[in-house]
């Protein structure tokens, strides 16, 4: 039972480098969900996606882009990394109704130097 | 502004006592209230879902209760383990759609 799997684990960068963080689920979930945890503070939604094709805004989206590639793959993009950009992130997808719990992957541990 | 807090912030415990932990909430309109437990390096797993008819609901040795007028949850845990030291975050959806405010969490250490 894979459920959501992002990569990498860890990454280090310099700040101005880009990169992509992949995420994928296998449970055919419409909504797909990009958050950040910071210490000390709930996770904040940067983007979202309600169904393929779609993609709208969270609370924190600025210098972040995403594409939803297919039903199952949700990537999140870093153009210009800045060290505030720091943090661990984490996908979710969830199911069709309101009443359905989120399933959230183990994370992306990211250090911009 | 939607908000949602945690009490305590940390709080340590013995294993095999009960803890009760706290979570207040300023969200509108209200859809349901979850609470999820995220161990140290892992993503949050959900551990109940509740709407504002319900009061209570259970999952195994979780038990979490609502109260909709005050705007209040609570997550019991009884006889703790080793394996419930991890951080508990309550969540609250607002306007049924993925407005999902999340609280800072309660971070929980049981001890032997």
């Amino acid at each position: 039972n894979a459920g959501v799997t992002q990569t990498p684990k860890f990454q280090v960068l310099k700040t101005g480098q880009s990169m992509t963080l992949q995420c994928a689920q296998d449970m055919n979930h419409n909504s797909m969900y990009w958050y950040r945890q910071d210490p000390g503070m709930g996770l904040r939604l940067i983007y979202y996606s309600a169904s393929e094709g779609t993609t709208d805004k969270g609370e924190v989206p600025n210098g972040y882009n995403v594409s939803r590639l297919n039903k199952r793959e949700f990537s999140l993009r870093l153009e210009s990394a800045a060290p505030s950009q720091t943090s661990v992130y984490f996908c979710a997808s969830k199911g069709a109704t309101d009443y359905q719990p989120q399933h959230f992957g183990d994370g992306t541990r990211l250090s911009i130097l | 502004k939607n908000q949602v807090e945690q009490s305590p912030q940390s709080l340590i415990i013995l294993e095999g006592k009960n803890c009760t932990l706290q979570c207040n909430y300023t969200v509108s309109p209200f859809s349901n209230l979850r609470w999820y437990k995220q161990d140290t390096g892992r993503g949050p797993v959900s551990l109940t879902i509740m709407t504002f008819s319900e009061n209570t609901k259970s999952n195994g040795r979780y038990t979490a209760t609502l109260d909709a007028d005050t705007k209040q949850s609570s997550l019991h845990i009884t006889a703790s383990q080793l394996s419930d030291s991890a951080s508990y975050i309550c969540v609250v959806s607002a306007d049924y759609g993925q407005n999902f405010v999340f609280g800072p969490g309660t971070r929980l250490s049981v001890l032997p």
